[in-house]
């Protein structure tokens, strides 16, 4: 089974300055891809940024980027110059591609409050 | 059309009435899936549709009962709901052939209350 632990339930950070959201996974699958969504108060869950497991560069994806470090098993969320529009709910999530599930195994989420 | 297209966005039922939740997909994709998001709990898939054929039901109870008529279209009939069955209610498709990359794409959700 798969598991996935946001530790941060709430973080605030100040207009323009970065900010990291930390992702901890537990999976006994070789292969797997690891995805970042927001969610604003709105509801809508917006796709961010994909890491797959035998990529050996962290992925980027304008302001966002994901700390990938394999051995640790963490997929932390960066966010550089934040912007107001950034308050929202973070998602990590996993799905398995050695069984080709593509069902994705989110973590509880962080709220991130970007202040002015 | 936006990609993923959810009605209604919100719903007030009774515990004795029959609705139905409506997903229309203008991507070209050939898997949808219905998520639940509760207030304090993650996000939870109920079940998984690949090329019309359901692959998963994540021990949903039966008083919610998925319908898949082709790989654009997922309904999610519900009938004899209970107060913790309110929540939001997301639908997201994808691309399942290729490789493992490919990301879902949710619609913006319908807000479920049951009185």
């Amino acid at each position: 089974a798969q598991k996935i632990t946001q530790t941060q339930p709430g973080m605030f950070v100040q207009e323009k300055e970065a900010v990291t959201l930390d992702c901890t996974y537990d999976t006994s699958d070789q292969s797997y891809g690891l995805f970042w969504y927001k969610q604003p108060s709105s509801g809508e869950m917006i796709f961010l940024i994909y890491q797959g497991s035998y990529d050996e560069q962290n992925a980027t994806e304008g302001r966002y980027s994901l700390n990938f470090q394999k051995a640790r098993k963490s997929a932390n969320l960066v966010i550089s110059a934040s912007q107001l529009g950034d308050s929202a709910m973070y998602f990590c999530a996993m799905t398995q591609m050695d069984t080709g599930r593509r069902a994705l195994t989110f973590g509880s989420g962080t709220r991130l409050q970007v202040q002015p | 059309e936006t990609g993923v297209t959810q009605t209604p966005r919100h719903l007030v039922m009774g515990m004795t009435n029959k609705k139905s939740l409506k997903c229309e997909q203008h991507l070209g994709h050939n898997a949808m899936y219905w998520y639940k998001q509760s207030a304090k709990k993650p996000l939870e898939l109920m079940f998984v549709y690949n090329f019309k054929e359901q692959t998963e039901n994540n021990s949903v109870p039966s008083r919610f009962s998925p319908e898949c008529p082709n790989s654009s279209h997922l309904f999610l009939h519900l009938h004899t709901l209970q107060p913790e069955d309110s929540a939001l209610y997301l639908c997201a498709s994808s691309q399942v052939t290729g490789g493992g990359n490919q990301p879902q794409h949710f619609g913006d959700g319908t807000r479920l209350s049951i009185l």
